[in-house]
Formats: structure tokens, sequence, C-alpha cells
């Protein structure tokens, strides 16, 4: 089993749509999680952090089943500009663990 | 602030040639990284670095060397370029802190080899 593990899509989806991603990890010791954003030709960004309780950043919703082992991102009434790879990232539990990105989930707004 | 910054942003390279990379960051951070991206690959892990001094092989060290004399700066060598080190190059750095784990990418090395 990969350590990261994402649907690479591509998720083609009309604006104003609900589109959520789902992220597999296989290291159940992972202490934090967080999804990037990478626009074609940039470097990645962080979208937001992921924690226990489930966080929301306007549209957006993140969520984490530490039992089933995965991570969630829900984005709600999607905008053109959300056209993007979307990064699942897992930290290990020790500072010096490396940190695991996923291959990313093509997103493509369609107008 | 200039953040995380890498030179050169673009760069050809013949088979057998060497170059390195710079990455810079003014954050103060501890914790950097070098990482390669290939279509369909996603971001693999060169080598990184937990302090000034250190260095630790990744996913994918074979081919590239690393120092890091500076805790600003972290350095990537290829020392014979082969066309399977075409890649886009990106340099990160963290704190790498409970609460303060953000990882920060500079804007990446497209480096061609012919």
């Amino acid at each position: 089993r990969k350590e990261v593990e994402q649907d690479p899509g591509p998720f083609n989806v009309p604006e104003g749509a609900t589109v959520a991603f789902n992220c597999t990890y296989s290291n159940s010791a992972s202490q934090s999680f967080f999804w990037y954003r990478q626009d074609c030709r940039k470097e990645p960004k962080l979208l937001m952090s992921v924690y226990s309780s489930g966080n929301e950043d306007g549209r957006f919703t993140a969520q984490l089943n530490r039992a089933s082992q995965y991570i969630s991102l829900l984005i709600r009434d999607s905008k053109l500009s959300d056209s993007a790879t979307y990064l699942c990232v897992v930290n290990g539990m020790n500072r010096d663990d490396k940190i695991i990105f996923g291959k990313g989930t093509r997103l493509h707004i369609l107008p | 602030n200039a953040g995380v910054t890498q030179t050169p942003k673009f760069r050809v390279l013949k088979t057998g040639q060497s170059m390195t990379l710079l990455c810079a960051q003014d954050m103060n951070h501890e914790y950097m990284y070098w990482y390669r991206q290939d279509p369909g690959m996603g971001l693999r892990l060169i080598h990184y670095s937990v302090g000034e001094g250190t260095t630790a092989k990744g996913e994918v060290p074979d081919g590239y060397n690393v120092s890091r004399l500076k805790k600003q700066n972290f350095l990537l060598g290829l020392e014979s370029a082969a066309p399977s080190q075409t890649s886009v190059y990106f340099c990160a750095s963290t704190k790498r802190l409970a609460g303060d784990e953000t990882q920060y990418f500079g804007p990446g090395t497209r480096l061609l080899v012919l």
C-alpha cells in the first residue's frame, strides 16, 4: 500500500457544484495532515491544515478520519479559480520524519 | 521578506555536465527539502536537512548531492547530469513545530538535460 494515495482525476466539475476529494494514508502513527494547492507550473501552497475535529475555511471543509486513515476535502460552490491540483500531505509523529505528499488530484472547473 | 528563493529558474545542460541549484530562505527555518516533480509522479523527496550542517537522503537521492553549510541555504548538486534528471526541482522549508508545520516552497527550477 502506498504511503499516501489520492485519486489522480481529473475531476471535471461545472462551476457552482460541490466536489469532494479523499486521500488515504498507511501509517497509523501519522500526526499532522494538510491540503496543499498547486496551480499549473507553480509551486505548491498550503490550502489548509486538517484537524481531528474537522475544520472549515469559507467554501472549503477538511475532515480527518483516523480510524479509517483518510482525510477529505470538500469544496462548495466551486469557482473557475479553484481549478488546480490538490495535494494531500501527511507528517509523521517525529519532527525528523519525512513529509509525505500524495501525487495530487487535478480539478477542472468548467464554465 | 522574500520567503524561499531558488536560482536559477531555468537551465539547459548537456549530459555529463555539472551544476548546483541554490535554495535560500529568510524565515530562519530549521528544516529544508529538495523535491523533484515529474508528470504523473508527484513530488518526490531527493534530500533533506533538519538543521545547519546536517543532510539526509530522501526517496530518490541517487545522482544528487547536497550541502547545508549555512542555515539559510540548501544547495543541490548534480555532478554528472543525465537526461533522467530533466525535471522541475522545488525547494521547501519549514519550522516543523507543533502548530506551525507549513512548508513554504520556492518557485522551482526547470532543468532540461539533453
